[in-house]
């Protein structure tokens, strides 16, 4: 099956520092992938779509200056949280979709990044 | 507009089946997914049907579609204590798009 990978799993960090969430398609190719939040005992929130070789459509709230979003690559796309605060301490997950690998619009998640801003 | 709605919590003893409702209010939504939350981990996707399907049956799970009641159910047989989790359905309008995600069903699996 279709396998999406995260990294890091989990990251710590200072205040008014960036963190960099990468999220890889580990045996497809994805042109389009997903970025979501979730908070504890809630459910996802989707932040942005990222398409390869275009810019990423936010959702409505979701500051693309603050998230900045990047799909250089069939099998790559990053999330840079700039400047982080306590209040993006949360759960980042991404998709992907596996329309080539399986032939039906299937989406694999990754096992998402802990973040906490200290 | 899009909407998901599930039930928050059930308890289910050992053996038991295991039944999570799920209403959704876009009749456009062409696919329905059920995916499954461990604690701390990702999403793992337990199966998916298409809009223009009744029943679709895996194993140990089948999932049930009723489009005229926008009614969607997942029923887990012989429901064992690594069921434990939290189920989310999600539907979608048409392949990349995003997923709309319900709440989560906490499934709580008593031995």
């Amino acid at each position: 099956g279709a396998v999406v990978s995260q990294h890091p799993s989990w990251v710590i960090c200072k205040s008014g520092t960036s963190v960099k969430i990468e999220c890889r398609s580990l045996d497809f190719q994805a042109t389009t992938m997903f970025w979501y939040r979730q908070f504890p005992k809630q459910s996802l929130m989707l932040m942005a779509t990222s398409n390869e070789g275009s810019k990423a459509t936010y959702e409505q709230g979701v500051e693309k200056d603050k998230f900045l979003i990047n799909h250089a690559s069939l099998t790559l796309s990053t999330l840079t949280v700039t400047s982080a605060h306590p209040e993006d301490s949360s759960f980042y997950i991404c998709s992907a979709d596996s329309l080539q690998l399986e032939g039906t619009d299937t989406q694999y998640f990754g096992p998402g990044t802990r973040l906490t801003v200290l | 507009g899009e909407d998901v709605e599930q039930s928050l919590f059930l308890s289910v003893r050992e053996g038991d089946s295991s039944v999570i409702n799920c209403t959704y209010t876009d009749s456009s939504s062409t696919y329905l997914y059920w995916y499954k939350q461990e604690p701390g981990a990702g999403l793992q996707l337990l199966t998916y049907i298409f809009s223009n399907m009744d029943m679709k049956q895996d194993q140990r799970l089948t999932v049930l579609l009723n489009k005229k009641d926008k009614h969607l159910s997942l029923r887990i047989a012989d429901t064992q204590t690594g069921d434990s989790a939290i189920y989310f359905c999600a539907e979608r309008f048409s392949g990349n798009t995003p997923l709309v995600f319900g709440k989560g069903t906490r499934l709580s699996v008593i031995a």
